[in-house]
């Protein structure tokens, strides 16, 4: 299947700094790209759809300014999580299209001090 | 996108056959049933997907019955590496979104 690449896997930061989080695509081109967090023993929630050189569309619910995404070539997306604070840790997970299915990466675990 | 129903745990016995079930009275006919598992801290992996006649691949195999209101996974010979939880999804296939569930706590036991 198609790789999908996060970096970083893990990322601790102080409160009131900001988070960006890569996702790749390794072998294949991707106009959108999902992003999703997860809070322990919980499922992943859907936050944003990445559109390669559109706005994302956001979730009801998610504060696009403060996750701020951005799908600036066929490859790349990246969320920035601004302004982060205790309550936006979590395990951030990106997934990208292809055709029929969907790829996700390996995850990404914010916390914030 | 339809809703689908799934137990909440499962366990399997090593080397025994996984059978795990979703029920998804509401779909439409042109939606798809996906298949995803994650292992603990990791990513989301896809097993398999169809639309209305049964699939197979190297990792499973998907029953999905004749009016697709529901469809079973198969993993034929299950091991330890397969405990995961398993998400049965419904959606379109071209586009659309990945609405994940609860899905089902597989517990292969040796």
């Amino acid at each position: 299947g198609a790789v999908v690449s996060q970096h970083p896997s893990r990322v601790i930061c102080k409160s009131g700094t900001s988070v960006k989080i890569e996702c790749r695509s390794l072998d294949f081109q991707a106009t959108t790209m999902f992003w999703y967090r997860q809070f322990p023993k919980k499922s992943l929630m859907l936050m944003a759809t990445s559109n390669e050189g559109s706005k994302a569309t956001y979730e009801q619910g998610v504060e696009k300014d403060k996750f701020l995404i951005n799908h600036a070539s066929l490859t790349l997306s990246t969320l920035t999580v601004t302004s982060a604070h205790p309550e936006d840790s979590s395990f951030y997970i990106c997934s990208a299209n292809v055709p029929d299915t969907q790829y996700f990466g390996p995850g990404t675990r914010l916390t914030v001090l | 996108d339809a809703k689908t129903t799934q137990p909440t745990s499962m366990d399997c016995a090593e080397g025994r056959a996984a059978n795990l079930p979703c029920n998804h009275s509401t779909i439409s006919g042109n939606e798809y049933v996906y298949w995803y598992r994650q292992i603990h801290s990791q990513g989301p992996q896809y097993i398999i997907h169809g639309l209305k006649n049964n699939e197979t691949n190297e990792m499973a195999s998907l029953i999905i019955t004749e009016d697709r209101k529901s469809s079973t996974l198969i993993l034929p010979h299950a091991t330890l590496r397969d405990t995961a939880v398993y998400y049965c999804i419904v959606k379109k296939s071209e586009g659309g979104k990945l609405i994940f569930g609860q899905g089902t706590e597989l517990s292969v036991k040796p």
